[in-house]
């Protein structure tokens, strides 16, 4: 079955950086487009970034543009999230979900349980 | 901006049917925007439901269903039963490739 487990959250303060990871499995996953969804505590779903399947292209959020970096690892199973310059607005669950198809125009159909990403003096 | 408008709230009776739905603050939300569904519980990850409008996730029953209707994107669920209350996002794909999420709508089952 789809597992999904992500790992790398913590504190950080304003202006630091954090690298999340998605470990895959129960797929194959060199097959399949990747997306992280965030989630502040209380409030709702806020899609962050996508990866094509061969990492060939990638979107962002106007909110994370330049700041954050989505990448994967085909060999590891693995996809990952970089965030730089982090801001008090970033701390959420950080959410990974597996795309149904390839290509960034389709939704995600399953979903990791999540990593809390904390940004505070 | 875009914005996806969801209904802040709404209630079922247990066996009724409701019908969420899903917008945009300019224009109709049409198949292209691949419309999808997920539904979540205080403290747990979001579950999808439906994805692509109309496609039920697996191991989702068909009491959930999805359409579009008028120039909204809709979830129908048939037969509402107690778990049934949740939070209901949906999500729609822009042109650009950027995915936005609606507000939630958060469903009572009363």
């Amino acid at each position: 079955q789809v597992q999904l487990v992500e790992s790398g959250g913590g504190v950080v303060q304003p202006g630091g950086s954090l690298r999340l990871s998605c470990a895959a499995s129960g797929f194959t996953f060199s097959s399949y487009g990747m997306h992280w969804v965030r989630q502040a505590p209380g409030k709702g779903l806020e899609w962050v970034t996508f990866i094509r399947f061969d990492g060939s292209n990638k979107y962002y959020a106007d909110s994370v543009k330049g700041r954050f970096t989505i990448s994967r690892d085909s060999s590891k199973n693995t996809l990952y999230l970089q965030m730089n310059s982090l801001k008090t607005e970033d701390t959420a669950f950080y959410y990974c979900a597996k795309a149904v198809g390839a290509t960034v125009r389709t939704s995600f159909d399953y979903w990791g349980q999540g990593t809390l990403v904390t940004v505070s003096s | 901006q875009t914005v996806v408008t969801q209904e802040p709230s709404f209630s079922v009776s247990p066996g009724g049917t409701v019908t969420l739905t899903c917008g945009l603050n300019s224009g109709s939300v049409s198949t292209n925007y691949f419309p999808s569904w997920y539904q979540q519980t205080p403290g747990q990850a979001p579950r999808t439901l439906i994805y692509s409008t109309n496609t039920r996730s697996s191991g989702v029953p068909d009491r959930f269903s999805g359409s579009i209707l008028g120039n909204k994107a809709a979830l129908t669920i048939t037969g509402a039963q107690a778990d049934d209350e949740s939070d209901y996002y949906c999500v729609l794909c822009m042109s650009s490739g950027i995915w936005v999420f609606g507000g939630g709508t958060k469903l009572t089952v009363l």
